[in-house]
C-alpha cells in the first residue's frame, strides 16, 4: 500500500496570502488527522476528520479549518497567513478500526514558510 | 499547559548500549500511548504503542513500560544501534476526542559508533 501523500512538500508565501495543503490518505483509512509541527511548541493537533465530518479540533484560530472528501482525502487552509505560521504541517491517516484507530500513520509533510 | 512531558531533550549513548526516555501525562483518562520514532527530512513513524490496560509491552529491541497511578511511561531500547538516531516523541490521547494525541516535544538520540 502506498502511504500517506502531502502536497506540495514546500511552500513560500508571503504575510495576509491564505494556502492550501493537500493531504492523500493510505487506502481504506477513513480518518485524517493535520498537526502542526515547530521546534518551539513540538507537534500540536490541528483537526481531525472522520468520514466527510470534522470530529474533533485543537486549540488554534478560526484562520485554520480543514475538510474531507469522499474519498477521504483532505485539505487543510491557512488563510491570512503570519510569520508565526511557518512550520511543517503534518497529516495523518488512521485504520478506523476497533482496538487499532489511535495508530496514526503519517506523512512526510509540507513545510511552508511565511515571509 | 503542557500535558505530556518528556524527557531527556537530548540523550547520546554509545552502540550496544541501552536507551530510556520517559514521559508523564497529566489526564488520568488518557488510555493510549504511542512512541513515534522521527527521521531527518520525514515525518513521525509509529514504532510501539501501549494500552492503559497494559503495564508493558516488547518489540525486538524496544519495549515501553506504563505506570498508570504515576501516570508516566518510558521507552527503552536495547542494544542501540546508529541508525537509532532520531528524535523520538511520546504521546498520549487526548479524553473524547476521537484520534486525537498530545504530543511530548521530543528526544533527540544519538547513537555513537
Amino acid at each position: 500500500k502506498a502511504g500517506v501523500t502531502q502536497t506540495p512538500r514546500y511552500l513560500i508565501k508571503t504575510r495576509g496570502q491564505q494556502v492550501t495543503l493537500s493531504c492523500s490518505p493510505i487506502s481504506g483509512h477513513r480518518s485524517v488527522s493535520w498537526y502542526q509541527q515547530t521546534p518551539g511548541q513540538g507537534l500540536q493537533f490541528l483537526f481531525e476528520y472522520f468520514s466527510e465530518t470534522q470530529r474533533n479540533k485543537g486549540n488554534f484560530p478560526g484562520r485554520f479549518s480543514g475538510r474531507q472528501f469522499s474519498n477521504s482525502r483532505s485539505e487543510m487552509n491557512v488563510s491570512t497567513l503570519e510569520l508565526g505560521d511557518s512550520a511543517l504541517y503534518l497529516c495523518a491517516s488512521s485504520p478506523s478500526n476497533t482496538g487499532t484507530g489511535e495508530k496514526l500513520f503519517f506523512g512526510s509533510g509540507t513545510q511552508l514558510s511565511v515571509l | 499547559g503542557e500535558n505530556v512531558e518528556q524527557h531527556p531533550s537530548t540523550l547520546s549513548v554509545q552502540e550496544g548500549d541501552s536507551a530510556v526516555i520517559k514521559c508523564t501525562y497529566s489526564d488520568s483518562a488518557s488510555n493510549y500511548f504511542p512512541w513515534y520514532k522521527q527521521e531527518l527530512g520525514k515525518g513521525p513513524q509509529l514504532i510501539i504503542d501501549i494500552r492503559s490496560n497494559v503495564g508493558e509491552k516488547k518489540d525486538q529491541r524496544i519495549a515501553v513500560t506504563l505506570n498508570k497511578t504515576a501516570k508516566h511511561f518510558s521507552l527503552h531500547i536495547t542494544e542501540t544501534q546508529p541508525e537509532d538516531s532520531a528524535v523520538y516523541f511520546c504521546a498520549a490521547s487526548i479524553p473524547n476526542s476521537g484520534y486525537a494525541l498530545n504530543f511530548g516535544k521530543g528526544t533527540s538520540l544519538l547513537v555513537t559508533p
